[in-house]
């Protein structure tokens, strides 16, 4: 079944606490991406990926890192989380101008 | 100038009607376009790609203009289970990708 997995699904932790949310996709897509969701301001993109080792910005990367490693796997690193990226994050994959599949998405709560 | 521009609504419409969403885009050069439906809290999931000469699914059809800048999604036999937000996507090339911008979404409740 095509996929694009996250995990956790939920997160509660504490400020300054590393944590990384895994993102994997069995398509075979060049292209990957993270957002966060906010009420109020819809899905604003975060970091996306073209091609295994090749990653840019998106709208608010600040706070965030990202690697791709594998074409697969898009694993998105908050280094010191704060409570302002307590938020609804997805992954999302697809080829490079198509529609995008998402993940179900993981909710992070930092206090 | 927001890039994807959507009216937030919400369109609250009985079982039955007919309702329509539009979603304008600011850069010409987009060349790809989307409807996706998001329910509460959940994923994004695809509803349409939107192709130059207009195309339609079941009770769903979708238009393009692309002297104005904008799409359409008509809906048309509305159910209950309508009854959520409407995102528009556009894809537009920049520095050997597509780069996708989400409109902030369009909301419809559909009532008995």
């Amino acid at each position: 079944e095509a996929q694009v997995t996250q995990n956790p699904r939920y997160l509660i932790t504490v400020t300054g606490k590393k944590l990384t949310v895994t993102c994997s996709q069995n398509m075979n897509h060049e292209y990957m991406s993270w957002y966060r969701q906010d009420p109020g301001l819809g899905l604003r993109q975060i970091y996306y990926s073209m091609n295994v080792e090749v990653t840019d910005k998106g709208d608010v990367p600040e706070g965030y890192k990202v690697s791709r490693k594998e074409k697969r796997n898009f694993p998105l690193i908050l280094e010191s989380p704060s409570p302002n990226q307590t938020s609804l994050y997805f992954c999302a994959s697809s080829p490079l101008n198509t529609a995008q599949h998402f993940g179900d998405g993981t909710r992070l709560s930092i206090l | 100038r927001k890039e994807v521009e959507q009216d937030p609504g919400p369109f609250n419409v009985p079982e039955g009607a007919t309702v329509a969403f539009n979603c304008t885009y600011s850069n010409s050069a987009s060349q790809s376009f989307f409807w996706y439906r998001q329910d509460c809290r959940k994923e994004p999931k695809l509803l349409m790609s939107v192709y130059s000469s207009g195309n339609e699914d079941g009770r769903f059809t979708a238009q393009l203009n692309r002297a104005s800048q904008y799409i359409s999604l008509l809906i048309r036999d509305s159910k209950l289970s309508d009854s959520a937000t409407y995102l528009c996507v556009v894809r537009t090339p920049s520095g050997g990708s597509y780069i996708p911008t989400f409109g902030r979404g369009t909301s419809l409740i559909v009532h008995p």
